[in-house]
């Protein structure tokens, strides 16, 4: 099965910083990524998802970027404001087409005012 | 209008007890999911169902039965619980379509097993 390694599992930065988040991902066949944002209390909400047949999708200050030869994928947030502070959740498809996600262990960002 | 809720938001219970998690959506969406979250906060897939044919069966103990009564509501039946049932359990939905649609998840229900 597929198996999505995310990096840092802590990350604190200053409000007004920039913020990036790596996945590692085991399975060539995946398809599709979306990124996740968890906050307190709360469901993971999804921020930005991109597709194997896109390199790069940015949506205001959300970017994530996509290498299929390497299998990896980053989210960059920049211009951090606190309330960008969650835990953060890379996933990756379970192959081409499948309704099935492999979750990456969360990314706590801090944004420090 | 809200569009995926689960109740109850907090439950707490013994050891051994049978509890059920309810959950609905108004979006519309042909499939639904369960989802484990641990004390580390990792997601792990339970379950889905696709029109009330269940399409991914994780290796979870077969205490844990999901029951679609129809396509808008997917409950989770907790038989025998156990301490280390203790989790947040978060439900989804997404729609059918050719490529895989982004999940929408409820706000999750902490099940507390003492």
């Amino acid at each position: 099965g597929e198996n999505v390694e995310q990096h840092p599992s802590t990350l604190s930065v200053q409000e007004g910083d920039s913020a990036v988040i790596k996945c590692t991902y085991s399975d060539s066949a995946s398809n599709y990524f979306p990124w996740y944002k968890q906050e307190l209390g709360k469901g993971p909400q999804l921020i930005i998802d991109i597709r194997s047949n896109v390199g790069e999708k940015k949506d205001q200050r959300i970017a994530v970027t996509l290498n299929k030869t390497a299998k990896h994928f980053s989210l960059h947030i920049t211009e951090t404001q606190p309330e960008d502070s969650a835990v953060y959740f890379c996933a990756a498809s379970e192959g081409a087409g499948s309704y099935q996600l492999t979750f990456g262990k969360g990314t706590k960002l801090s944004v420090i005012p | 209008d809200t569009a995926v809720s689960q109740t109850p938001k907090y439950l707490v219970t013994q050891m051994g007890n049978d509890k059920s998690i309810k959950c609905e959506q108004n979006l519309g969406h042909d499939t639904m999911y369960w989802y484990k979250q641990d004390s580390k906060k990792f997601l792990k897939i339970m379950f889905s169902y696709n029109n009330k044919e269940l399409i991914i069966n994780e290796t979870v103990p077969n205490r844990f039965s999901p029951k679609s009564p129809d396509k808008a509501h997917l409950n989770l039946h907790i038989n025998s619980l156990e301490l280390g049932d203790s989790a947040v359990y978060f439900c989804a939905s997404s729609p059918r379509g050719q490529e895989l649609s982004p999940l929408h998840f409820g706000n999750g229900t902490r099940l507390t097993v003492t």
